[in-house]
């Protein structure tokens, strides 16, 4: 079974601190995601990467970066969190594929609370 | 704009009866189309993919893609209360060298007993 995980469930934090949330796979997926999800939005991409030190901004990169420095690994991080970024945070993982069968599998979720 | 659109319901069917999930999507030259399952609280759970025009059973699960009219949907026969849930509708849309993956945001299905 692939496996996804993340570093916290639950996550409170102050207005202006760094924070890091850490994914971690175990199947060897090239690909990486990180999304954040809020209720009537859906889920949204926020920076994905499809190697090692490779990534790609998605549809709301805005005060986010990440890193992925190892492949089963890939991090985001909030420079300096805001009250607007308190949602779900998401990350997915999938193999890359000529075929494109695109499954992503995801993580437990990290529920971020900014005060 | 590449979109993918649900009715947020909530739908609400009686126990034992056929829940039917709807999906539209903008881009005819997407290829790969995903169900997910999402309970309160929880994360995203994969339940059907789908690539070729016409049905894909899988148990209680049937999925329906139509790409001429754009359409996916999803049939759980035989609806219990643990279906209740949030389902969610993904497609992929081609992006440059990738294929890119839009969700919808969401059908709430309620199954009563």
């Amino acid at each position: 079974d692939v496996k996804v995980t993340q570093s916290s469930r639950y996550l409170v934090k102050r207005t202006g601190e760094k924070v890091f949330l850490e994914c971690v796979q175990d199947m060897d997926h090239e690909n990486m995601f990180w999304y954040r999800q809020d209720p009537g939005l859906g889920l949204r991409l926020i920076y994905f990467s499809y190697d090692v030190k490779m990534k790609e901004k998605g549809d709301i990169p805005e005060g986010y970066s990440v890193s992925r420095e190892k492949k089963e690994r890939f991090s985001l991080i909030l420079e300096s969190a805001s009250t607007n970024q308190t949602s779900m945070y998401l990350c997915a993982s999938s193999f890359f594929s000529e075929t494109s069968t695109d499954t992503q599998y995801f993580g437990p979720g990290t529920r971020l609370t900014v005060l | 704009q590449k979109e993918v659109e649900q009715n947020s319901g909530p739908l609400s069917v009686p126990e034992g009866a056929i829940a039917s999930l709807n999906c539209t999507y903008s881009d005819r030259g997407s290829q790969s189309f995903f169900w997910y399952r999402q309970y309160s609280g929880k994360s995203p759970e994969l339940i059907m993919s789908i690539y070729s025009n016409g049905d894909k059973e899988d148990g209680r699960f049937t999925a329906q893609l139509n790409k001429a009219s754009q359409y996916v949907s999803l049939l759980i026969r035989d609806s219990q209360p643990s279906d209740s849930a949030t389902y969610l509708c993904a497609v992929t849309f081609p992006s440059g060298g990738y294929n890119k993956l839009i969700f919808g945001a969401g059908t709430r299905l309620a199954v009563h007993p």
